[in-house]
């Protein structure tokens, strides 16, 4: 297995706080991911990095802000949590370009926001 | 735009039986194509890829995938269904998008098997 980190594993908040989730790699990969994934929509890109510092929007990122201060470590922010953002979160890793960027996944974060 | 779509949202086989989950994609150029498996409160962990070096691709689990450029298909298979097969399986593409590979999931075939 790819060594992907995520943590929490699951975490309970209420409307309003701020949520951090972190994702950490220790395979030196340039990319990061982070995914939600919710039942009939797949998995869907939130944001991703290219390098330290370096990232972008992803198709569903409204909500949400990241930030990659190292290589091994892309976090994702919850500046205020809502109720639509109860899902599963999973990060994953990839070099970029090698195989079609073969992305290797996380074991996710399941979040509750009540 | 790439995309992709599987067909059937739920698969259900007995054990022993064959397992066909569909796949189809579009894409400007040709794509590298990938198959994951989810088990359940797990991350998705990567079954198969064609990378164009061989049309019919060989997984992990005794699964493969035929790669028909001509059907746009990329469609999974197993001659004989375990019960441990019970997962969700999720096609995906990738695409050369401004330098990057831009990565496109299916919304995911839940196979359950029947003992």
């Amino acid at each position: 297995d790819a060594g992907i980190t995520q943590s929490p594993r699951h975490k309970v908040t209420e409307t309003g706080t701020p949520v951090t989730l972190r994702c950490h790699q220790t395979e030196n990969h340039r990319y990061m991911y982070w995914y939600r994934q919710d039942p009939g929509h797949g998995l869907r890109l939130i944001h991703y990095s290219y390098g330290v510092k370096d990232t972008d929007k992803g198709e569903v990122s409204d909500g949400y802000s990241v930030s990659r201060s190292k290589t091994e470590d892309f976090l994702l922010t919850l500046e205020s949590a809502t109720s639509s953002q109860t899902s599963v979160y999973f990060c994953a890793i990839s070099d970029g370009t090698r195989e079609g960027n073969t992305q290797y996944f996380g074991p996710g974060t399941r979040l509750t926001v009540l | 735009a790439q995309s992709v779509t599987q067909l059937g949202s739920h698969v259900s086989v007995s054990e022993g039986a064959l397992v066909l989950l569909r796949c189809n994609y579009s894409s400007s150029v040709p794509p590298y194509l990938f198959w994951y498996v989810q088990y359940p409160n797990q991350g998705l962990q990567l079954l198969l890829k064609y990378t164009s070096a061989a049309t019919l691709v060989k997984g992990i689990n005794g699964f493969e995938a035929e790669f028909k450029k001509s059907e746009t298909s990329f469609h999974l298979t197993k001659p004989s269904a375990h019960m441990s097969d019970a997962a969700e399986y999720f096609c995906a593409v990738s695409e050369n998008s401004g330098g990057y590979q831009k990565v496109t999931f299916g919304i995911g075939t839940k196979l359950q098997v029947i003992p």
